[in-house]
Protein backbone atom coordinates (compact mmCIF):
# COMPACT_ATOMS: atom_id res chain seq x y z
CA UNK A 1 0.00 0.00 0.00
CA UNK A 2 0.95 3.50 -0.72
CA UNK A 3 1.98 5.71 2.48
CA UNK A 4 2.80 9.80 2.05
CA UNK A 5 4.21 11.29 5.50
CA UNK A 6 3.94 15.35 5.60
CA UNK A 7 7.04 16.86 8.28
CA UNK A 8 5.40 19.39 10.20
CA UNK A 9 1.79 19.61 10.69
CA UNK A 10 2.61 23.39 11.29
CA UNK A 11 4.97 25.55 9.69
CA UNK A 12 5.28 29.24 10.18
CA UNK A 13 7.31 32.24 8.16
CA UNK A 14 7.64 35.72 7.23
CA UNK A 15 6.22 37.26 4.30
CA UNK A 16 8.35 37.49 1.92
CA UNK A 17 10.38 33.88 3.62
CA UNK A 18 11.02 30.80 1.77
CA UNK A 19 8.03 28.43 2.07
CA UNK A 20 9.38 24.34 2.36
CA UNK A 21 6.53 21.98 2.96
CA UNK A 22 8.00 18.27 3.28
CA UNK A 23 6.09 15.57 1.53
CA UNK A 24 7.85 12.24 1.39
CA UNK A 25 6.11 9.07 -0.04
CA UNK A 26 6.20 5.14 -0.26
CA UNK A 27 5.04 3.16 -3.45
CA UNK A 28 6.29 0.28 -5.46
CA UNK A 29 5.46 1.08 -8.44
CA UNK A 30 6.72 5.03 -10.38
CA UNK A 31 3.76 7.02 -8.31
CA UNK A 32 1.62 9.56 -9.48
CA UNK A 33 1.64 12.86 -6.79
CA UNK A 34 -0.51 16.01 -6.24
CA UNK A 35 -0.01 18.96 -4.18
CA UNK A 36 -3.46 20.09 -2.68
CA UNK A 37 -4.53 23.67 -1.18
CA UNK A 38 -7.51 23.77 1.50
CA UNK A 39 -7.91 27.30 2.36
CA UNK A 40 -10.50 27.71 5.46
CA UNK A 41 -14.20 25.80 5.25
CA UNK A 42 -13.31 25.38 1.91
CA UNK A 43 -12.82 21.97 -0.16
CA UNK A 44 -9.30 21.59 -1.41
CA UNK A 45 -7.96 23.13 -4.95
CA UNK A 46 -5.27 20.85 -7.24
CA UNK A 47 -1.76 23.08 -6.77
CA UNK A 48 0.45 20.90 -9.13
CA UNK A 49 0.46 17.14 -9.96
CA UNK A 50 3.53 15.17 -10.99
CA UNK A 51 3.25 12.74 -13.78
CA UNK A 52 6.97 11.74 -14.51
CA UNK A 53 7.38 14.51 -17.75
CA UNK A 54 9.47 16.86 -15.48
CA UNK A 55 10.98 16.79 -11.99
CA UNK A 56 10.38 19.69 -11.19
CA UNK A 57 6.35 20.99 -11.57
CA UNK A 58 4.95 24.36 -11.37
CA UNK A 59 1.87 25.10 -10.03
CA UNK A 60 -0.56 27.67 -9.37
CA UNK A 61 0.10 30.64 -7.50
CA UNK A 62 3.87 30.79 -7.85
CA UNK A 63 4.11 27.24 -6.38
CA UNK A 64 6.24 24.05 -7.34
CA UNK A 65 7.12 21.17 -6.05
CA UNK A 66 10.67 18.80 -7.10
CA UNK A 67 10.40 14.85 -7.13
CA UNK A 68 13.09 13.27 -5.91
CA UNK A 69 13.30 9.58 -6.97
CA UNK A 70 16.33 8.62 -4.35
CA UNK A 71 15.02 10.64 -1.78
CA UNK A 72 11.39 9.59 -2.68
CA UNK A 73 10.40 12.94 -1.67
CA UNK A 74 8.31 15.91 -3.29
CA UNK A 75 9.22 18.73 -1.12
CA UNK A 76 6.72 22.09 -2.17
CA UNK A 77 8.23 25.57 -2.19
CA UNK A 78 7.66 29.25 -2.95
CA UNK A 79 10.35 31.41 -2.95
CA UNK A 80 8.67 34.10 -1.36
CA UNK A 81 5.35 33.91 1.13
CA UNK A 82 2.05 36.08 0.90
CA UNK A 83 -0.33 36.64 3.42
CA UNK A 84 -2.93 34.84 1.16
CA UNK A 85 -0.69 31.73 1.03
CA UNK A 86 -1.85 30.90 5.06
CA UNK A 87 -4.18 27.63 4.03
CA UNK A 88 -3.54 24.01 4.41
CA UNK A 89 -1.58 21.77 2.44
CA UNK A 90 -1.83 18.18 1.40
CA UNK A 91 0.68 15.97 -0.13
CA UNK A 92 -0.86 12.82 -1.92
CA UNK A 93 -0.33 9.72 -3.90
CA UNK A 94 -2.10 7.92 -6.59
CA UNK A 95 -2.97 4.64 -5.89
CA UNK A 96 -3.90 2.56 -9.12
CA UNK A 97 -6.21 -0.41 -9.03
CA UNK A 98 -8.17 -2.30 -11.31
CA UNK A 99 -11.35 -0.39 -10.15
CA UNK A 100 -10.51 3.21 -10.44
CA UNK A 101 -7.50 6.14 -9.33
CA UNK A 102 -7.92 6.53 -5.07
CA UNK A 103 -5.40 8.67 -3.62
CA UNK A 104 -3.91 8.37 -0.20
CA UNK A 105 -3.33 11.62 1.35
CA UNK A 106 -0.87 12.97 3.86
CA UNK A 107 -1.47 14.40 7.11
CA UNK A 108 -1.76 17.81 5.98
CA UNK A 109 0.40 21.07 7.24
CA UNK A 110 -0.86 24.18 8.26
CA UNK A 111 0.77 27.13 6.90
CA UNK A 112 1.03 30.31 8.68
CA UNK A 113 2.29 33.54 6.92
CA UNK A 114 3.38 36.38 9.34
CA UNK A 115 3.43 40.23 8.77
CA UNK B 1 -19.70 26.34 -13.33
CA UNK B 2 -20.28 25.10 -10.09
CA UNK B 3 -18.30 22.04 -10.41
CA UNK B 4 -19.03 19.68 -7.30
CA UNK B 5 -21.69 20.19 -4.97
CA UNK B 6 -22.44 19.08 -1.68
CA UNK B 7 -25.66 19.13 0.68
CA UNK B 8 -25.98 20.09 3.33
CA UNK B 9 -23.07 22.35 4.61
CA UNK B 10 -23.29 21.58 8.20
CA UNK B 11 -25.48 18.85 9.95
CA UNK B 12 -26.16 18.10 13.82
CA UNK B 13 -27.41 14.89 14.21
CA UNK B 14 -28.51 12.60 17.59
CA UNK B 15 -26.52 9.61 17.79
CA UNK B 16 -28.76 6.36 16.05
CA UNK B 17 -30.34 8.94 14.16
CA UNK B 18 -29.91 8.35 10.13
CA UNK B 19 -29.02 10.55 7.44
CA UNK B 20 -27.97 11.12 3.67
CA UNK B 21 -25.21 13.34 2.47
CA UNK B 22 -25.87 14.36 -1.01
CA UNK B 23 -23.13 15.26 -4.15
CA UNK B 24 -23.67 16.01 -7.58
CA UNK B 25 -21.24 17.16 -9.95
CA UNK B 26 -21.75 19.11 -13.67
CA UNK B 27 -18.39 17.84 -15.04
CA UNK B 28 -19.46 14.81 -16.80
CA UNK B 29 -16.79 13.20 -14.48
CA UNK B 30 -17.22 9.63 -14.66
CA UNK B 31 -15.53 8.63 -11.05
CA UNK B 32 -16.75 9.97 -7.76
CA UNK B 33 -15.08 9.80 -4.20
CA UNK B 34 -16.84 10.37 -0.70
CA UNK B 35 -13.43 11.07 1.81
CA UNK B 36 -13.58 11.96 6.34
CA UNK B 37 -11.40 14.85 7.36
CA UNK B 38 -10.58 14.68 10.39
CA UNK B 39 -7.59 16.48 12.32
CA UNK B 40 -4.17 14.94 11.71
CA UNK B 41 -4.91 12.29 9.38
CA UNK B 42 -5.74 14.31 6.13
CA UNK B 43 -8.22 12.99 3.99
CA UNK B 44 -9.58 9.13 3.73
CA UNK B 45 -11.38 7.41 1.75
CA UNK B 46 -14.41 5.82 2.67
CA UNK B 47 -16.34 4.54 -0.68
CA UNK B 48 -15.77 5.58 -4.33
CA UNK B 49 -17.05 5.00 -7.69
CA UNK B 50 -14.97 4.21 -10.74
CA UNK B 51 -18.10 4.51 -13.77
CA UNK B 52 -21.77 5.06 -13.37
CA UNK B 53 -23.77 1.45 -11.56
CA UNK B 54 -20.19 0.66 -9.96
CA UNK B 55 -19.47 1.25 -5.90
CA UNK B 56 -16.11 0.21 -4.15
CA UNK B 57 -14.85 0.29 -0.63
CA UNK B 58 -12.28 2.56 0.40
CA UNK B 59 -10.26 2.55 3.53
CA UNK B 60 -12.98 3.31 6.05
CA UNK B 61 -16.44 2.36 5.10
CA UNK B 62 -17.79 0.61 7.69
CA UNK B 63 -21.01 2.33 9.16
CA UNK B 64 -21.55 3.89 5.81
CA UNK B 65 -23.22 2.80 2.19
CA UNK B 66 -23.26 4.55 -0.43
CA UNK B 67 -25.67 4.89 -3.91
CA UNK B 68 -24.08 6.24 -7.69
CA UNK B 69 -27.78 7.23 -8.68
CA UNK B 70 -26.63 8.52 -11.53
CA UNK B 71 -23.87 9.95 -13.28
CA UNK B 72 -24.38 13.39 -11.74
CA UNK B 73 -24.54 12.05 -8.38
CA UNK B 74 -23.44 10.27 -5.81
CA UNK B 75 -25.10 9.66 -2.22
CA UNK B 76 -23.74 8.90 1.12
CA UNK B 77 -25.69 7.45 3.96
CA UNK B 78 -25.07 7.23 7.77
CA UNK B 79 -27.69 4.47 8.78
CA UNK B 80 -26.89 4.43 12.87
CA UNK B 81 -24.44 7.62 13.42
CA UNK B 82 -22.52 7.58 16.29
CA UNK B 83 -19.96 10.53 17.86
CA UNK B 84 -16.79 8.94 15.58
CA UNK B 85 -18.88 9.87 12.78
CA UNK B 86 -18.48 13.32 13.51
CA UNK B 87 -15.95 14.72 11.27
CA UNK B 88 -15.82 16.98 7.99
CA UNK B 89 -17.25 14.68 4.47
CA UNK B 90 -15.70 15.78 1.07
CA UNK B 91 -17.07 14.59 -2.10
CA UNK B 92 -14.85 14.19 -5.02
CA UNK B 93 -14.74 13.63 -8.93
CA UNK B 94 -12.50 12.77 -11.58
CA UNK B 95 -12.59 13.01 -15.21
CA UNK B 96 -11.43 8.87 -15.44
CA UNK B 97 -10.13 6.24 -13.64
CA UNK B 98 -6.15 7.03 -14.78
CA UNK B 99 -4.17 7.43 -12.32
CA UNK B 100 -2.79 11.04 -13.20
CA UNK B 101 -6.48 12.39 -12.85
CA UNK B 102 -6.22 14.89 -10.34
CA UNK B 103 -10.07 14.98 -8.16
CA UNK B 104 -11.90 18.30 -8.05
CA UNK B 105 -13.43 18.32 -5.02
CA UNK B 106 -16.72 19.91 -2.69
CA UNK B 107 -16.85 22.56 0.14
CA UNK B 108 -17.49 19.90 2.59
CA UNK B 109 -19.93 18.68 4.92
CA UNK B 110 -19.47 19.89 8.70
CA UNK B 111 -20.95 16.59 10.45
CA UNK B 112 -21.28 16.34 14.75
CA UNK B 113 -23.18 13.66 15.93
CA UNK B 114 -23.93 14.19 19.56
Amino acid sequence: AQSVTQLGSHVSVSEGALVLLRCNYSSSVPPYLFWYVQYPNQGLQLLLKYTSAATLVKGINGFEAEFKKSETSFHLTKPSAHMSDAAEYFCAVSDWSNAGNMLTFGGGTRLMVKP
Amino acid sequence: NAGVTQTPKFQVLKTGQSMTLQCAQDMNHNSMYWYRQDPGMGLRLIYYSASEGTTDKGEVPNGYNVSRLNKREFSLRLESAAPSQTSVYFCASSEGTGESQPQHFGDGTRLSIL
